[in-house]
């Protein structure tokens, strides 16, 4: 069990609103990542995090920001959402010591209507 | 883009049969990993592989990391219902941070 728990677990939002979710870690591991997976395309990168105020864009990062202002909390935020960002959302942790394995949270379901 | 084409898309085989899948890419990686995703959780590490020809199992699973550094298949012997779920490739991305590239994934369903 890696530590990492994600908030809220489904949300239901209008077209238009902004959205944040919150990905929280136990364990002050240094790198934080946020994918959105869809049906037919596994998981894709959004943003990540190299630590605290130090982020990059993924793969698929249009229409997203994300903010690390703790070690332990990495948001996600939708500024205005639209239906094409209904997806299943992941937060991950890569353990430090040099692994390569990520660990993910549970994920949050958002449907944006 | 890298990208990794992950087969078959799904499966549906009987109990007690053995199952293989595979994932290649144009791309060299340097790590590969496979995930497993039961319903409505996330996606959880079964084998990571960081060498160029390494056979690496975990219980019924067994995973290798291609010689040419550009696939990797993991087999499952005896299947059990248990093993029902989504399978998932990952290769590590060059330029630091371990960003990963994931597979589209390999739906599994087993017919007790």
């Amino acid at each position: 069990d890696a530590g990492i728990t994600q908030s809220p677990r489904h949300k239901v939002t209008e077209t238009g609103t902004p959205v944040t979710l919150r990905c929280h870690q136990t364990e002050n591991h240094r790198y934080m990542y946020w994918y959105r997976q869809d049906p037919g395309h596994g998981l894709r990168l959004i943003h990540y995090s190299y630590g605290v105020k130090d982020t990059d864009k993924g793969e698929v990062s249009d229409g997203y920001s994300v903010s690390r202002s703790k070690t332990e909390d990495f948001l996600l935020t939708l500024e205005s959402a639209t239906s094409s960002q209904t997806s299943v959302y992941f937060c991950a942790i890569n353990e430090d010591g040099g692994t390569d394995t990520q660990y993910f949270g549970p994920g949050t379901r958002l449907t944006v209507l | 883009g890298q990208q990794l084409n992950q087969s078959p898309q799904s499966m549906f085989i009987q109990e007690g049969e053995d199952v293989s899948m595979n994932c290649t890419s144009s791309s060299i990686f340097n790590t590969w990993l496979w995930y497993k995703q039961d319903p409505g959780e996330g996606p959880v590490l079964l084998i990571a592989l960081y060498k160029a020809g390494e056979l690496t199992s975990n219980g019924r699973l067994t995973a290798q990391f291609g010689i040419t550094r550009k696939d990797s298949f993991l087999n499952i012997s005896a299947s059990i219902p248990s093993d029902v779920g989504i399978y998932f490739c990952a290769g590590r991305i060059s330029g630091g941070y371990n960003k990963l590239i994931f597979g589209a994934g390999t739906r599994l369903a087993v017919h007790p």
